[in-house]
Order: C-alpha cells, then structure tokens, then sequence
C-alpha cells in the first residue's frame, strides 16, 4: 500500500458526459501528480500540483482540468468525454518536487471506461 | 528534452534465468532515474532510483541496475528470475529542476516455468 488514495477505482460512462476522479496523497506529501495510462499511449504525465498551486503541465487536455485543494487532496475532472479517453488515470504523490530527486508514490489508478 | 527508451516491449526468460531489462536516457544534464514495477492490476511501485550516488544501485525483490553515463544507461538486472517477478517494468527519468517524471514505453517480462 502506497499511502495514496484514488476515488473510484473503476468508472464506466458515456461520451459527452462528466465525471470527477479523486486522490487523496500520501501523509505529508505536498505534491501531487496525475497520470493517464493506456495502451497506444503508455504512461502519459498530466499535470502537477504542489501545495495548491499547479507547478507543470504536461500532454493534459483543454477538456480536462484539475486542482489541489488547501487540504492537500486533488481533483482530477473530465469532460465532454470520448471513447478514447479509456483509459487508466494515476495519482502520485511525493513530499517535495520531483526535480530533486524525490520518490513519486502511486495510487492504484482509477479506471475510466466510456462508452 | 528529457526521454528514456525501454528496449524490448516483451521480454521472456526461464525461471531461474537471469534478468535484463535495457533502459537508455536522453539527457544533457546528469538525469535521476527510476526503475518502477506494475503488477496486474495495481499501481506502479518504485523498485530502485538513482540519484548521482553510487552508479550500481540496489532495489527491492533482488533487482539492481547500473547507471553508465557514458552509455547514458540504466539496465534493471536479477540473477535468478522468479514467477512473481512477471509484471511490467517501467524506466523513468527526471532531470534536475524540471517538475515531471517522463516513463517509457515499459516492458512485459514473462517468466517460463
């Protein structure tokens, strides 16, 4: 058990519609990452967070949108879906910003199926 | 641009066998690097990382691998393979100051019995 916490873990759903993905980090982790993991893609950085402020963005959608509350736990929202948003999002976290070297710890995903 | 390249989407050996798994970077400054395991249905979990110590680091589970910076490397090895070593393996790298792990393509390892 990594210490991160992903809500649901498993979603089906229809394209166009809405849905929000959860992650509750590591004890003590200000950063928080959110990965999508599919089968043409591989594994595909979306978006950083460290304490509350987005601090990088990667191959990340208009459509999708995230936020790191004062909490520290993240919110990972996708619209207007399609079939090829599929796919298995992860959360990690670590306790300070990856460009130093630290640990990312991953949640066990939450899978996304739209049909 | 930071970029690492698995060599080999499937690998296969026998139980027993000894085990490589080929990683190589792109970076123009010294990178650090990771080796993550995903099993069936779980999360990724980290086996070992390099970060400018010791170039031969020791993971989790018997693995190791060795960072060559003038083959700009980072192969995961095992002696002796074991059934529960069959997952997917990722190699990641992150350069100093830049804010995201970027993973490889992974690779399937399937033991025989």
């Amino acid at each position: 058990d990594s210490g991160v916490t992903q809500t649901p873990k498993h979603l089906i759903t229809a394209t166009g519609q809405r849905v929000t993905l959860r992650c509750s980090p590591r004890s003590g982790d200000l950063s928080v990452y959110w990965y999508q993991q599919s089968l043409d893609q591989g594994l595909q950085f979306l978006i950083q967070y460290y304490n509350g402020e987005e601090r990088a963005k990667g191959n990340i959608l208009e459509r999708f949108s995230a936020q790191q509350f004062p909490d520290l736990h993240s919110e990972l929202n996708l619209s207007s879906l399609e079939l090829g948003d599929s796919a298995l999002y992860f959360c990690a976290s670590s306790e300070g910003q990856v460009g130093s070297g630290n640990t990312i710890y991953f949640g066990e995903g939450s899978w996304l199926t739209v049909v | 641009a930071q970029s690492v390249t698995q060599l080999g989407s499937h690998v296969s050996v026998s139980e027993g066998a000894l085990v490589l798994l080929r990683c190589n970077y792109s970076s123009s400054v010294p990178p650090y690097l990771f080796w993550y395991v995903q099993y069936p249905n779980q999360g990724l979990q980290l086996l070992l990382k390099y970060t400018s110590a010791a170039t031969l680091v020791k993971g989790i589970n018997g693995f190791e691998a060795e960072f060559k910076k003038s083959e700009t490397s980072f192969h995961l090895t095992k002696p002796s393979a074991h059934m529960s070593d069959a997952a997917e393996y990722f190699c990641a790298v992150n350069i100093q100051g830049a804010q995201k792990l970027v993973f490889g393509q992974g690779t399937r390892l399937t033991i025989n019995p």
